[in-house]
C-alpha cells in the first residue's frame, strides 16, 4: 500500500480557497486516489477520486501531476462548516482501505 | 453516495460483558467491508477485513478472538466485542465496498466500557 504524506493542520479564512497537497510517492499503477472528510464523532464521507489530470465535481477538484506521485485536492470558498480532518488515500480496487494521519483543517471567520 | 448504516450509535456497557454492532450497506451489496477503531484525535485505525461468506482477515495485533467479526450476507457485517474492558472503549466505524468501487463509511459507534 502506498504511503500518504500531509500536512498535519492548516487554517483558512472563510471564503478563500484552500489546497491541501498529499504526497505519495510509491504510489502504484493501479492505485486511485481518493479524499476523505470526518467530522469530529462521524464516519468519514467521501469527498472525491481521481486516477491521473483533473477531476472536479460539485464540492472539490483533485489534481494530479502526470507523475502522480502527489495530488492536491482544492476547495473553493470554504465556510465554517468545512472545518474537518481530511485524508487523503492511495489504492484501491480490491485493496484494504487505510488511513493516514490526514489534515485538520480549521476554518476561521 | 451510497448509504453505510452502524447500529447503535452509541453504547455503554459494563467491564466483562459484550457488546454487538452492526454494519449495514442499505443501498447496495457489499463485497467488502472493512472495520476501523479511532482513538481521539487520532486517525481511524484498520482492525480487519470482511468478505462476505469468508472468515475476516485481521490486521496484526488485533485479536481476533476478543474482536468478533461475521459477514453473513452481502449486506450486514457485525462486529462482537468480547469481555470488554475499559482501554476498549473507543470509537468503531465499519465501511464498506462493491467491487473496486470507493468505500463507504457508517456513521460510527461510540462504544464505552465502565
Amino acid at each position: 500500500l502506498a504511503k500518504t504524506t500531509q500536512p498535519i493542520s492548516m487554517d483558512s479564512y472563510e471564503g478563500q480557497e484552500v489546497n491541501i497537497t498529499c504526497s505519495h510517492n510509491n504510489i502504484a499503477t493501479n492505485d486511485y486516489i481518493t479524499w476523505y472528510q470526518q467530522f469530529p464523532s462521524q464516519g468519514p464521507r467521501f469527498i472525491i477520486q481521481g486516477y491521473k489530470t483533473k477531476v472536479t465535481n460539485e464540492v472539490a477538484s483533485l489534481f494530479i501531476p502526470a507523475d502522480r506521485k502527489s495530488s492536491t485536492l482544492s476547495l473553493p470558498r470554504v465556510s465554517l462548516s468545512d472545518t474537518a480532518v481530511y485524508y487523503c488515500l492511495v489504492g484501491g480496487g480490491y485493496q484494504k482501505v487505510t488511513f493516514g494521519t490526514g489534515t485538520k483543517l480549521q476554518v476561521i471567520p | 453516495g451510497a448509504v453505510v448504516s452502524q447500529h447503535p450509535s452509541w453504547v455503554i456497557c459494563k467491564s466483562g460483558t459484550s457488546v454487538k454492532i452492526e454494519c449495514r450497506s442499505l443501498d447496495f451489496q457489499a463485497t467488502t467491508m472493512f472495520w476501523y477503531r479511532q482513538f481521539p484525535k487520532q486517525s481511524l485505525m484498520l482492525m480487519a477485513t470482511s468478505n462476505e461468506g469468508s472468515k475476516a482477515t485481521y490486521e496484526q495485533g488485533v485479536e481476533k478472538d476478543k474482536f468478533l467479526i461475521n459477514h453473513a450476507s452481502l449486506t450486514l457485517s457485525t462486529l462482537t466485542v468480547t469481555s470488554a474492558h475499559p482501554e476498549d472503549s473507543s470509537f468503531y466505524i465499519c465501511s464498506a465496498k462493491r467491487g473496486v468501487a470507493e468505500a463507504f463509511f457508517g456513521q460510527g459507534t461510540r462504544l464505552t466500557v465502565v
